[in-house]
This record gives structure tokens, sequence and C-alpha cells, in this order.
């Protein structure tokens, strides 16, 4: 069965410099939702999408932002990187957004900022 | 705000023994509940899930029962195996939290000894 796609799989980006990750739900699936994963942390919700709208904004940094396309992939924009954005990022899917859906994660994208 | 609690880790068993990582939950209205398994070096796995009360969600021969009374939904499993070595995170999903986003517990990290 498919499953969410992320890319890239692994970034190395110096301090000040942009990254863009990009996420590609599971086929069908309406929502998507990002999550920020440091080491040894638990995952920390950063921003969701449902039906190409912003539905709801966890922690997200001001210099981050994130856009879901007509096809429903998802990107991640993330500006004036610091050291503190080192980590992994995952991306999930779901049907529908109602609060009961399981939600379907990507394997992630490490971004290490030097 | 919606929380969830789980045992801090790590937990390393022998082969073949029985497994229990307990998990409680704060919650306003009906949660659905999940557990997760993030193997070294991979993203989130989906391991089993429960979306009412009494409800029993099972999958590799591990379980875990949504326990209303208690606010509870422990994970359990009669053999472990070393395979089985991973962090495991609890996580709710509520409708009604003003967003849908999924809130994890820390995790707890498994060691399994052949």
């Amino acid at each position: 069965a498919a499953g969410v796609i992320q890319s890239p799989r692994h970034l190395i980006k110096e301090k000040r410099e942009t990254a863009t990750l990009k996420c590609y739900p599971i086929p069908r699936h309406d929502t998507v939702y990002w999550y920020q994963q440091g080491p040894g942390q638990d995952p920390q919700f950063l921003i969701s999408f449902y039906e190409k709208m912003q539905s709801d904004k966890g922690s997200i940094p001001d210099r981050f932002s994130a856009q879901q396309f007509s096809d429903y992939h998802s990107e991640l924009n993330m500006s004036s990187l610091e050291l503190g954005d080192s980590a992994l990022y995952f991306c999930a899917s779901s049907l529908g957004y109602r609060g009961r859906e399981t939600q379907y994660f990507g394997p992630g994208t490490r971004l290490l900022v030097l | 705000g919606d929380s969830v609690t789980q045992m801090e880790g790590p937990v390393t068993l022998s082969e073949e023994a029985f497994l229990t990582i307990n998990c409680t939950y704060t919650a306003t209205g009906y949660p659905s509940l999940f557990w997760y398994v993030q193997y070294p070096g991979e993203g989130l796995q989906l391991l089993l899930k429960a979306t009412k009360a009494d409800d029993k969600g099972s999958n590799k021969g591990f379980e875990a029962t949504y326990r209303k009374e208690t606010t509870s939904f422990h994970l359990e499993k009669g053999s472990v195996q070393v395979s089985d070595s991973a962090v495991y995170f609890c996580a709710l999903s509520a409708g009604n939290t003003g967003g849908f986003k999924t809130i994890f517990g820390a995790g707890t990290r498994l060691f399994v000894k052949a």
C-alpha cells in the first residue's frame, strides 16, 4: 500500500540558510500534519492543513511557513535556520479531519543545521 | 490542556518476558488513543489504536485497552522478542481540543536482550 512520502530524507544546511521539506500524503488523504522531533524528544506538532487550508497551528516558529497545494502535497519552508532547528521532521496524513482519524506518518526528513 | 503521560524508560527485558508500558491521559471529550512505535533510525509506525471506551486494540502480539474510568491505555505483550526493541509512544487525538493534532507522550525506550 502507498505510504506518506517525504523528501528529501536527509538535509544539511548552514545557519541562516533556508530549507524546504516536501510531503506527499497517501492518495485520497486530504489532511496533512507536520511534526518536529528533536533528539531524544517526542514529536511536537507544528501545523496542519485540511483541504488546502490551515486547520490548526502548534509550536511552529514564525521563521517557518507551510502550505498545502491543489494536489494535497504540502511543503514546509524554513528560513533563517538555527542550530536548534536540527531535528527529524515528520509529515503525517489522514482522511478527514474530525479528530478520530488515524494519522499515517512518513519516514521523516532529518535536518542538520551546521 | 490535553496531555499524555507514559512510564519513563528505558525498559530492559529478556526475550520472552512480559511487557507492560503504562500510559495515562488527560483530555476533554472523548479522544482516540494510539500506540506508535519508532525503530532506530526510522519514522513512526502505528502499532494499534482504540477509538472508544473498552475498545481493545491489538497488533503483532501487542494489546491495549481503552479504560475511561482510569484514563489509561497501557500497552502489553505476553512475550517480547529482540526485534521489539524500539521506542514506544502513547498518543491521543481529540476532536474538541480546538484542533485535531495528535499529542504524544514522551516515549518509552524498550531494550530486549537475547
